[in-house]
This record gives structure tokens, C-alpha cells and sequence, in this order.
């Protein structure tokens, strides 16, 4: 069965420094793989996904993740995090022959300082 | 902009009582999902309905129940609420029955069973 560990829960960082949220997953089978947000107060929203094609998948706003079969991992970067992007990230992914579902890991709180 | 709705942001109930979570998505999607979300442990999937009148269970059906009878509205039910349901719960949609396909989410209902 399908799993995701999210190895930290909260992320605390300053303004104008990198990040990396890290996200591993385990499946028997090939998948794909999402980044959500969830801003203060909100639902969840779609950060960016890989289907397939380039490893190295980007959002509009600056966030980027690389998907690594071999480790199976997809780590979410952004070189220089705003105050803006405080916010829990969820990493979830779901099996290619898996059917509706999606399998979320816990969250990681990010806490940008100024 | 797909739009996801829930009937409430907040509710405060009473052990035992009958509680309806109402969600209405108005992009035509046909996928519609429960989840609960609860700190440390992410979304788990409560049901799941691909078409009008049809639900499959997810990870945690137990206590709830669910009824989707026109393709836009999917609600919720916990028959007899307990303490143990206090949590945020999460309306969510998706365009098609796909494990790549995004969903999109509600704001959430925060539920106190008192």
C-alpha cells in the first residue's frame, strides 16, 4: 500500500532564505505526485504535480520539486521564501493504477520570519 | 475558477446529535470526496462518490455516512456525533475518475461535538 512521510512538521525560516520541504513516499507501483497549500484560514490548493516527462516540475510562484524515483522522494525548494508563503504544504501522491485515490501525508507547517 | 463550497465554517454540536455537512462544487465535476483533516495526521479520506447516487468508502467510514443526489451536492452525515468526531472536515472535487486529476477544495468545516 501506498504511504507518504513528510519528515518535518514545522519549518521555521527567514524571509529571503531557501527552503526545503521533504516528502518520501512508498509504492509498489509507478505514481504521481502533488504539492498542496493551505493558506491560514483556507481549503487546500494545487501547488504543482508531476505526471510524467521532466523530473523537475515548477510552480507560478517560485516553488519547485524533483521527483526522485530511486529514492522516491519529492522535495519541494523555493531559493527565496516571502512572508506570503507561510502556510502548511502537503505532499500526497496517488498510484498510476490506484483508481480516486489519493494518499496525503501529514503536513508541514512553514513559518516564514521577517 | 472552479468553486467549492461548504454550508458552514464553523458548528458546535452535542453528543448524539444528527449533523449535516453540506459541499457544492459548480464545475460539473464528478468526483467528490470527504476528508477529515486533524493536526499531525494530514487529510484521511472518509467516502468518495464518482456519480449521482453512487459512494465508495474510504479510510475511515465509520460514523459517517454520505448522500449525493443531484452531481453538484455532496453531503456528510454523522448520524450520532460523538466527541471523537471534532475535527475540520474537507469537501473536495475532481473533473474525472483519474488518479492524476488535481482536486479542488472547499474551505473546511470546523466541528466542535460538545
Amino acid at each position: 500500500a501506498q504511504s507518504v512521510t513528510q519528515l518535518d512538521s514545522q519549518v521555521p525560516v527567514f524571509e529571503e532564505a531557501p527552503v526545503e520541504l521533504r516528502c518520501n513516499y512508498s509504492s509498489s507501483v509507478s505514481v504521481y505526485l502533488f504539492w498542496y497549500v493551505q493558506y491560514p484560514n483556507q481549503g487546500l490548493q494545487l501547488l504543482l504535480k508531476y505526471l510524467s516527462g521532466s523530473t523537475l516540475v515548477e510552480s507560478i510562484n517560485g516553488f519547485e520539486a524533483e521527483f526522485n524515483k530511486s529514492q522516491t522522494s519529492f522535495h519541494l525548494r523555493k531559493p527565496s521564501v516571502h512572508i506570503s508563503d507561510t502556510a502548511e504544504y502537503f505532499c500526497a501522491v496517488s498510484e498510476m493504477t490506484g483508481g480516486f485515490k489519493t494518499i496525503f501525508g501529514a503536513g508541514t507547517r512553514l513559518f516564514v520570519k521577517a | 475558477d472552479v468553486k467549492v463550497t461548504q454550508s458552514s465554517r464553523y458548528l458546535v454540536k452535542r453528543t448524539g446529535e444528527k449533523v449535516f455537512l453540506e459541499c457544492v462544487q459548480d464545475m460539473d465535476h464528478e468526483n467528490m470526496f470527504w476528508y477529515r483533516q486533524d493536526p499531525g495526521l494530514g487529510l484521511r479520506l472518509i467516502y468518495f462518490s464518482y456519480d449521482v447516487k453512487m459512494k465508495e468508502k474510504g479510510d475511515i467510514p465509520e460514523g459517517y455516512s454520505v448522500s449525493r443526489e443531484k452531481k453538484e451536492r455532496f453531503s456528510l452525515i454523522l448520524e450520532s456525533a460523538s466527541t471523537n468526531q471534532t475535527s475540520m472536515y474537507l469537501c473536495a472535487s475532481s473533473l474525472s475518475q483519474g488518479p492524476h486529476e488535481t482536486q479542488y477544495f472547499g474551505p473546511g468545516t470546523r466541528l466542535l461535538v460538545l
